[in-house]
């Protein structure tokens, strides 16, 4: 999984709780991102980031908060956790993120699966 | 709103045979599409990608056919194998920005 782990791996909260998943990588790669995925959905984008304390919201940002205060690692918080955030987090990184003409490609970690119930 | 259109949603095909699974997008500032396999358990995995200014792009058995001015783009499969058996997903790319948007996936199953 090119050099990038996820903790946790499984993760059981109860609604109301704060939650905050780990991405951890060791290619110093500048973007990092995180995707939720769900049946029927596909993988949806929630915050991604282009450098240390600098991120930017994906189209399902709503209830999620995120910090990278060392190139290596991106934080996904959830503040109060919900039923609707049950699903399955994937962190991907990339060298070169959105520039035109770059590889574009994206590395996807092993993903953590949160139940709250 | 999906942003990129993904069928069929799964797929049966014979050992040897060919998988085709089909994209469609409208936004015209997409410049990007990859094409990734997900195995159970697994994150997704770049499999092939291609830009729009080119119709075709082959990777052994993998090939992607892009129709600009349909907006559409599919993936083919030549010579299915079990070991193909896996999730696709097809994504696209604006040249605005760094988000990618990702197909719902299609479930490939191949039959021995």
């Amino acid at each position: 999984d090119a050099g990038i782990t996820q903790s946790p791996r499984h993760k059981v909260t109860e609604t109301g709780t704060p939650v905050t998943l780990r991405c951890h990588q060791t290619e110093n790669h500048r973007y990092m991102y995180w995707y939720r995925q769900d049946p029927g959905h596909g993988l949806r984008l929630i915050h991604y980031s282009y450098g240390v304390k600098d991120t930017d919201k994906g189209e399902v940002s709503d209830g999620y908060s995120v910090s990278r205060s060392k190139t290596e690692d991106f934080l996904l918080t959830l503040e109060s956790a919900t039923s609707s955030q049950t699903s399955v987090y994937f962190c991907a990184i990339s060298p070169y993120g959105g520039l035109a003409g770059g590889t574009h490609e994206q590395y996807f970690g092993p993903g953590t699966r949160l139940t709250v119930t | 709103q999906q942003q990129v259109k993904q069928s069929p949603q799964s797929l049966i095909v014979q050992k040897g045979g060919i998988s085709i699974i089909n994209c469609a997008y409208e936004n015209t500032a997409f410049d990007y599409f990859p094409w990734y396999q997900q195995f159970p358990g697994k994150g997704p995995a770049l499999l092939i990608a291609i830009r729009p200014d080119v119709s075709e792009k082959k990777e052994g058995r993998f090939t992607i056919s892009f129709n600009k001015s349909a907006k559409q783009f599919s993936l083919h499969i030549m010579d299915s194998q079990p070991g193909d058996s896996a999730t696709y997903f097809c994504a696209a790319e604006s040249n605005t920005g760094n988000q990618f948007y990702f197909g719902t996936g299609t479930s490939l199953t191949v039959i021995p």
